[in-house]
């Protein structure tokens, strides 16, 4: 099973609507939860991490968390076409002692319709 | 306040030579990590330094090795290098290590002729 599960896309939504990005992780003690931006040729930037279940908002962009199910989205409002990237998941990986890493998911490239 | 640097930004090199790729974390920051990201795939991990130490490591073969120096600014060496090694990689810091939040280089991309 993938630590780490982003349906691959591609997702294109229109201008102005709102495109809601899906993660889940497999590790049930997974404890942070972090949203990157990836422009094509670029590295990830940092968009919005979350650490508790429910919503955490950030101007035009929101990320839930829900531990119980496993799963952490990203819902962007108002999407522009400078939304055009691959946002990839990222979810701290408990592995031994305090060695954790942060595992990414594969990402999911998002199109957004002028 | 300065990023992650990453130098050089390409490098290529031909099968079984060396390839030593460098980074400077943002200043505070301790933990260096390295990520391979090969055309079509997802971040891989590498390896994590934390003050000078390796921390862990990713699934990846012996050739692929780096260090931490005093100042926390590190190396990746990839010796013996195949084609399949041609990959952008990416340095991140953050200022503790595990789960951390960590901010990422412009990285270098190799390319392995």
């Amino acid at each position: 099973q993938k630590e780490v599960e982003q349906n691959s896309g591609p997702l294109s939504v229109p201008e102005g609507a709102i495109a809601s990005l899906n993660c889940t992780y497999s590790d049930r003690g997974s404890q942070s939860f972090f949203w990157y931006r990836q422009y094509s040729g670029k590295s990830p930037e940092l968009i919005m991490f979350i650490y508790s279940n429910g919503d955490k908002e950030d101007g035009r962009f929101t990320a839930q968390l829900n531990k119980a199910s496993q799963y952490v989205s990203l819902l962007i409002r108002d999407s522009q076409p400078s939304d055009s990237a691959t946002y990839l998941c990222a979810v701290n990986a408990r592995g031994a002692g305090a060695n954790s890493k942060l595992t990414f998911g594969k990402g999911i490239t998002l199109s957004v319709r002028p | 306040e300065a990023g992650v640097t990453q130098s050089p930004t390409h490098l290529i090199k031909t099968r079984g030579q060396q390839a030593t790729l460098r980074c400077s974390p943002i200043s505070g920051h301790t933990s260096v990590y390295w990520y391979q990201q090969a055309l079509g795939l997802g971040l891989q991990f590498l390896l994590w330094y934390d003050e000078g130490e390796e921390r862990n490591r990713g699934n990846f073969p012996p050739r692929f090795s780096g260090r931490q120096f005093p100042n926390y600014s590190s190396e990746l060496n990839v010796n013996a290098l195949e084609l399949e090694d041609s990959a952008l990689y990416l340095c991140a810091s953050s200022l503790g290590g595990g789960g951390t939040t960590q901010y990422f280089g412009p990285g270098t991309r190799l390319l392995v002729l």
